[in-house]
């Protein structure tokens, strides 16, 4: 069974640095996403990884923000470095179906803070 | 900046039809962008509902269909459900490993 957990959430002082983890299970983490949702708004694309390790970014995170994954776990990261008030959102970790540009698999997301 | 714009509402007797579209702030929608569509019931995680233009993810009812309708994404709900009441979002690949979010469109159901 396909399953993605989110962890490392939490409240944080703006300039602040936070690494999110998404713990998959079922399959093997090849194209992954990170998206994002402020309170009260809509979805927003974040950064995404690819099999080899190509990595992309939303222009707003880019050069703050860094994705990776650690195949020995299975895991994917989300390095958050210099969090703005506007980074405040729930965090979800999404499974691309290879090939199709398309999400199929989601996490259940988690909240950043970032707050004086 | 792409913008890709959803009608903001709309609303849907239960049994009947409804098609939301996902257009682009400059140019048309087509296959080669990808577009994918989920559902949000607010407070939860998004559910897929359809990738690449018209495939359903597994499990979702054939009640919802994907499509290109003259220069937009959409998605046709058919036989409205009380269930249906969520948040949709349209996603399109803007290539070189970047996608975007449309607007979202709130569903009701009455």
């Amino acid at each position: 069974e396909v399953q993605l957990v989110e962890s490392g959430g939490g409240l944080i002082q703006p300039g602040g640095s936070l690494r999110l983890s998404c713990a998959a299970s079922g399959f093997t983490v090849n194209y992954m996403s990170w998206v994002r949702q402020a309170p009260g708004k809509g979805l927003e694309w974040v950064s995404a990884i690819y099999a080899g390790g190509s990595t992309y970014y939303a222009d707003s995170v880019k050069g703050r923000f860094t994705i990776s994954t650690d195949n020995s776990k299975n895991t994917l990261y989300l390095q958050m470095n210099s969090l703005r008030a506007e980074d405040t959102a729930v965090y979800y970790c999404a499974r691309e179906v290879s090939g199709t540009y398309g999400f199929d698999y989601w996490g259940q997301g988690t909240l950043v803070t970032v707050s004086s | 900046q792409t913008v890709l714009t959803q009608e903001p509402s709309f609303s849907v007797s239960p049994g009947g039809t409804v098609t939301l579209t996902c257009g682009l702030s400059s140019g048309s929608v087509s296959t080669s962008y990808y577009p994918s569509w989920y559902q949000q019931i607010p407070g939860q995680a998004p559910r897929t509902l359809i990738y690449s233009t018209n495939t359903r993810s597994s499990g979702v009812p054939d009640r919802f269909s994907g499509s290109i309708l003259g220069n937009k994404a959409a998605l046709t709900i058919t036989g409205a459900q009380a269930g249906d009441e969520s948040d949709y979002y349209c996603v399109l690949y803007m290539g070189s490993g970047i996608y975007v979010f449309g607007t979202g469109t709130k569903v009701t159901v009455l």
